[in-house]
């Protein structure tokens, strides 16, 4: 199947500084691109959609001041957790749409894992 | 998108077939049956995909029942790495695209 990547894939960062997390489509391009965080235990929560060239669409209850999105490119899209505090602290795994084979797909990244301290 | 219902747990033993249920009573036409599994601390990997018809790649069956109300995937021959968390999603080909996870079965393959 088609790969996405993650970079990082692990982050600890002190609690008030901004963190980057990439997100690559490696062998195919992505128009939309989506974000999830993950608890403990729990199930995958969409936090937004990531659509090249344009704005992102949040989820009800995420805060887009608070995780930006940038989907500069068809084979890139950034989530930033700006001002990181504790509870921020989660599991980030985004997946990308492949639009390019007789029926679509999503495929996942292998996620990212932020600790805030 | 049409909710999903899972069985939080199963397990089944190694080489044995592995059948995971999934109800989905409020499908609508233009809506597909994912299956994805999410191994301990990864992504989530995709398995398959269905409308109507029954699906089999190598990974995994898809059987989905004649009125759409539900399906099953099947593991011909589980082995200790299909351990997993495996969730059944309902989406609307045409819609806003997004996958939405529920809880899914935690599926456990004894030896």
């Amino acid at each position: 199947g088609a790969v996405v990547s993650q970079h990082p894939s692990r982050v600890i960062c002190k609690s008030g500084t901004s963190v980057k997390i990439e997100c690559r489509s490696l062998d195919f391009q992505a128009t939309t691109m989506f974000w999830y965080r993950q608890f403990p235990k729990k199930s995958l929560m969409l936090m937004a959609t990531s659509n090249e060239g344009s704005k992102a669409t949040y989820e009800q209850g995420v805060e887009k001041d608070k995780f930006l999105i940038n989907h500069a490119s068809l084979t890139l899209s950034t989530l930033t957790v700006t001002s990181a505090h504790p509870e921020d602290s989660s599991f980030y795994i985004c997946s990308a749409r492949d639009t390019s084979g007789a029926q679509e797909t999503q495929y996942f990244g292998p996620g990212t894992r932020l600790l805030v301290l | 998108d049409a909710k999903t219902t899972q069985p939080p747990s199963m397990d089944c033993a190694e080489g044995r077939a592995a059948n995971l249920p999934c109800n989905h009573s409020t499908i609508s036409g233009n809506e597909y049956v994912y299956w994805y599994r999410q191994i301990h601390s990864q992504g989530p990997q995709y398995i398959i995909h269905g409308l109507k018809n029954n699906e089999t790649n190598e990974m995994a069956s898809l059987i989905i029942t004649e009125d759409r109300k539900s399906s099953t995937l099947i593991l011909p021959h589980a082995t200790l790495r299909d351990t997993a968390v495996y969730y059944c999603i309902v989406r609307d080909f045409q819609g806003a695209q997004k996958l939405v996870f529920g809880q899914g079965t935690r599926l456990t393959i004894n030896p």
